[in-house]
Formats: C-alpha cells, structure tokens, sequence
C-alpha cells in the first residue's frame, strides 16, 4: 500500500465510540480552516471547514470546533465506523494559500 | 461527474529523465495546485495556478515546471535537477482562494 501516514500519531476507537482529533495550527491570522480525510492510495476528501468568525460547526455525524485563544482545532466523529478508518488532516488558511497538518490515523476497532 | 483526474497513478523515473504528471478537472474551477507528500509531513506546495497562462511557484518549486495553457489542465514536469522526487504528488484545483481545494488520487512517483 501507499506509504503516506507512516510515522503518524494514532488514534484507535471502538466501532459505536466516538473520536476526538486534534490539531494545533500555527497562525492567529488564519481565517479558514478544513479537515480532510485520506484513505489509502486515495487523494484527500474534504469533510468539512469552518471560518475563523465561528466557533462550532456541524455536518453528517461530524463536529468542527475551533477555539482561536489556543490556536486548536478538533474534528469530533460521532459512532465511529469501519469506514472512518484513515488518516486526517487539517489545514489553515494563511494569506494566500493553504497550510497542511501531517495528520492522524484512524483506527477503528471491531 | 465532476471531478479531477491525475494519471498515471503510478511512474517510474530514470536517473537524469524528466516526466511528466498529468492532471485534468472538469469542475470549472480557476484555481489549481500541485502539492507533494512524503510519509509523517503535511502536503507542500509547489507551484499554483490562479488563472489560465499564469503560475506562481510555491515553497518547493526547485526541479519542478507547470504549464496552464488549458483551465483544465495544470501537467506537473519534474525535471532531472529534481534529486528525490520519489513521493505521492497530489493535485488540487478550487473555485477560488477561500474555497475548499478538491483533490485527485495522486501519482506515485519512485526512481528505477
């Protein structure tokens, strides 16, 4: 298989549990932000994105928080499936382009 | 469907060759990127296109070229000054600057 997400923190939950993933972005002047979702051999998904005038934001049994003061932001996935296994990234918009975060891998147990 | 394709999925290069990745999108977006990704790092950026005939190098352009002849075409060469181009190059393309960037499945590229 590919070899990206080698070395990447990971995160194992049980199938029905819900996940929390984390990411720390580094500019206070950011002003969009996206987390994507890439499986294996695939290009990355976008999964959902929130602006810096917002706190909180909902999709499909996904959660955006973001909290300016300590430059974090959190993807929460509500009863976690076999089909969430992967690896998730976030990224912050910094002046004209996008900054991508290494990323966290999924593991989803039975 | 709309969408973005990158081929060939996978290209192997010889030592002193330059190859070129292909990558097209019929999603009218302005916008495209050609990113590199190596296993444990974020995506980073090597060239970027905001409009047709225009490009801009990003923060790993050396021993990379792009054209932008085609709005839906942004072709990624990399050439021989390129010294470890093994890595899985992604292209992205966007409706504009604050949009989510839409991505293909990559090109995995390794040397022979």
């Amino acid at each position: 298989g590919e070899s990206v997400g080698l070395h990447l923190p990971t995160l194992s939950v049980q199938e029905g549990d819900n996940s929390i993933i984390n990411c720390a972005y580094s500019n206070s002047a950011s002003d969009y932000f996206i987390w994507y979702k890439q499986e294996s051999g695939k290009g990355p998904q976008f999964i959902i994105d929130i602006r810096s005038n917002m706190d909180k934001r909902q999709g499909q049994r996904v959660t955006v928080l973001l909290n300016k003061t300590v430059k974090h932001l959190s993807l929460q996935i509500a009863a976690t499936q076999p089909g969430d296994s992967a690896v998730y990234f976030c990224a912050e918009k910094y002046g004209q382009n996008f900054v991508f975060g290494p990323g966290t891998r999924l593991s989803v147990l039975p | 469907d709309g969408g973005i394709t990158q081929s060939p999925k996978y290209l192997f290069r010889k030592e002193g060759q330059n190859v070129t990745l292909s990558c097209e999108q019929n999603l009218n977006h302005d916008a495209m990127y050609w990113y590199r990704q190596d296993p444990g790092q974020g995506l980073r950026l090597i060239y970027y296109s905001q409009i047709v005939n225009d490009f801009q190098k990003g923060d790993i352009a050396e021993g990379y070229s792009v054209s932008r002849e085609k709005k839906e075409s942004f072709p990624l060469t990399v050439t021989s000054a390129q010294k470890n181009p093994t890595a899985f190059y992604l292209c992205a393309s966007a409706a504009g600057r604050s949009q989510p960037q839409h991505f293909g499945d990559g090109t995995r590229l390794s040397i022979l």
